[in-house]
């Protein structure tokens, strides 16, 4: 079944212990994304990736970290988190090539409380 | 200003209703539009995608206006289990495939 996965999909944490959510698709996709949602303010990108070893800044990453090592993940990394960063995390990839973006592909979603 | 707005509602109507929703953009570059569903606390997905000539998929028909910058969303007939949130969703209009998404509009079919 053609997914793409998060984990974990809950976390309460405290400010300052570094964590990782890991993201991973089986569709071969070239592009990747973060997003973080938060009520009034819509989906908000955080990095993406338009292909192995490729990442860049989205709208929102200050004190966020990715890689893109291998193709399948995505990982975000939080290294001192803070309660700001309290949010539901979507990742996102869809398979990129020339013209238009196509359709984005979402993960189940991580919903991070940093206390 | 935002660079998609929407208006969040909720819209509250009876099944069988029709419902429409707009959604307006800001950047003239922007080529690529779409509206997506997202259930409560779930992952957004496609609904459609919105061509320059008007689609139509079953009781769904979007509508893209690009001399006025807006796109909408009619809903036919409507279902209880299209109480849902739909996402107005442009391309950045740069040669990166970045989506930007509206806030959404809630929509509550009662029985």
């Amino acid at each position: 079944e053609a997914q793409v996965t998060q984990n974990p999909r809950y976390l309460i944490t405290v400010t300052g212990k570094k964590l990782t959510v890991t993201c991973s698709q089986n569709m071969n996709h070239e592009y990747m994304s973060w997003y973080r949602q938060d009520p009034g303010l819509g989906l908000r990108q955080i990095y993406y990736s338009m292909n192995v070893e490729v990442t860049d800044k989205g709208d929102v990453p200050e004190g966020y970290k990715v890689s893109r090592k291998e193709k399948r993940n995505f990982p975000l990394i939080l290294e001192s988190p803070s309660p700001n960063q309290t949010s539901l995390y979507f990742c996102a990839s869809s398979s990129g090539g020339q013209g238009p973006p196509y359709e984005q592909y979402f993960g189940p979603g991580t919903r991070l409380t940093v206390t | 200003r935002k660079e998609v707005e929407q208006d969040p509602g909720p819209f509250n109507v009876p099944e069988g209703a029709t419902v429409a929703f707009n959604c307006t953009y800001s950047n003239s570059a922007s080529q690529s539009f779409f509206w997506y569903r997202q259930d409560c606390r779930k992952e957004p997905k496609l609904l459609m995608s919105v061509y320059s000539s008007g689609n139509e998929d079953g009781r769904f028909t979007a509508q893209l206006n690009r001399a006025s910058q807006y796109i909408s969303l009619l809903i036919r007939d409507s279902k209880l289990s299209d109480s849902a949130t739909y996402l107005c969703v442009v391309n950045s209009g740069d040669s990166s495939y970045k989506l930007i998404f509206g806030s959404g509009t809630r929509l509550l079919v009662r029985p």
